[in-house]
């Protein structure tokens, strides 16, 4: 069984461009979140998406935005790219079924650079 | 809010020996679920373990176990016998059970993490 899929898993971008992560969860998961990860913020929370719907947001602002396709499969993009976007932006992949709490399996990450 | 502490930011440990990384969380919702996960240099965040709240039993993968005491809210990582590639950043994390209310569904709260280094 396949896991969790990011891509890029690196990526160097200069200030104001925008980029796009890609995420491809376990099959049969129809849960992605985001996160990213830096050292100072440690690990925060983006968005949730199941059945192609956002059901959560983190405290980010517009620039960052998200959808999920019908294979579940997941993108986030970066707008205006700003400095502090450097990150570690990790996805997580989840059944997502409703009064059901299970595991969450995570991708490699993309490891994003701003110049 | 949820909210997740982990007070030990680095824990060093003979190969072999157990350790106890602790993890305290904070949540007003009934029903939740609560996360250890592993992150060595790579940066790649690997799954060790889930307790459900509802889950009278601690949880128990391998060399991993979860001791979980609800009353104290406290959920901390027991990993027996250490190897030296047990070293990384390992993270607790907790989440809302969805359909409980709320609006914590989806969501991971993370603590700060433990830096776990196992000497030889």
């Amino acid at each position: 069984k396949a896991g969790v899929t990011q891509t890029p898993r690196y990526l160097i971008k200069t200030r104001g461009q925008q980029v796009t992560l890609s995420c491809s969860p376990i099959s049969g998961h129809r849960s992605v979140s985001w996160y990213q990860q830096t050292p100072g913020q440690g690990l925060q929370f983006l968005f949730e998406y199941f059945s192609e719907t956002q059901r959560n947001k983190g405290n980010f602002p517009g620039r960052f935005s998200g959808r999920q396709f019908s294979n579940s499969r997941s993108e986030m993009n970066v707008s205006t790219l700003e400095l502090g976007d450097s990150a570690l932006y990790l996805c997580a992949s989840s059944i997502g079924a409703e009064l059901m709490n299970t595991e969450a399996f995570f991708g490699q990450g993309t490891r994003l650079t701003v110049v | 809010a949820q909210k997740i502490t982990q007070t030990q930011p680095g824990m060093f440990v003979q190969e072999k020996e157990a350790v106890t990384l602790d993890c305290t969380y904070d949540t007003s919702d009934q029903s939740y679920g609560l996360f250890w996960y592993k992150q060595p240099s790579s940066g790649e965040m690997i799954f060790l373990i889930y307790q459900g709240s509802y889950d009278e039993q601690n949880a128990t993968e391998g060399r991993y176990s979860l001791n979980f005491q609800k009353a104290r809210k406290s959920a901390n990582l027991v990993i027996s016998a250490s190897q030296l590639g047990d070293s990384a950043m390992y993270f607790c994390a907790m989440r809302a059970v969805l359909g409980a209310g709320g609006t914590s569904y989806g969501k991971l709260t993370f603590g700060q993490g433990t830096i776990l280094t196992v000497h030889p």
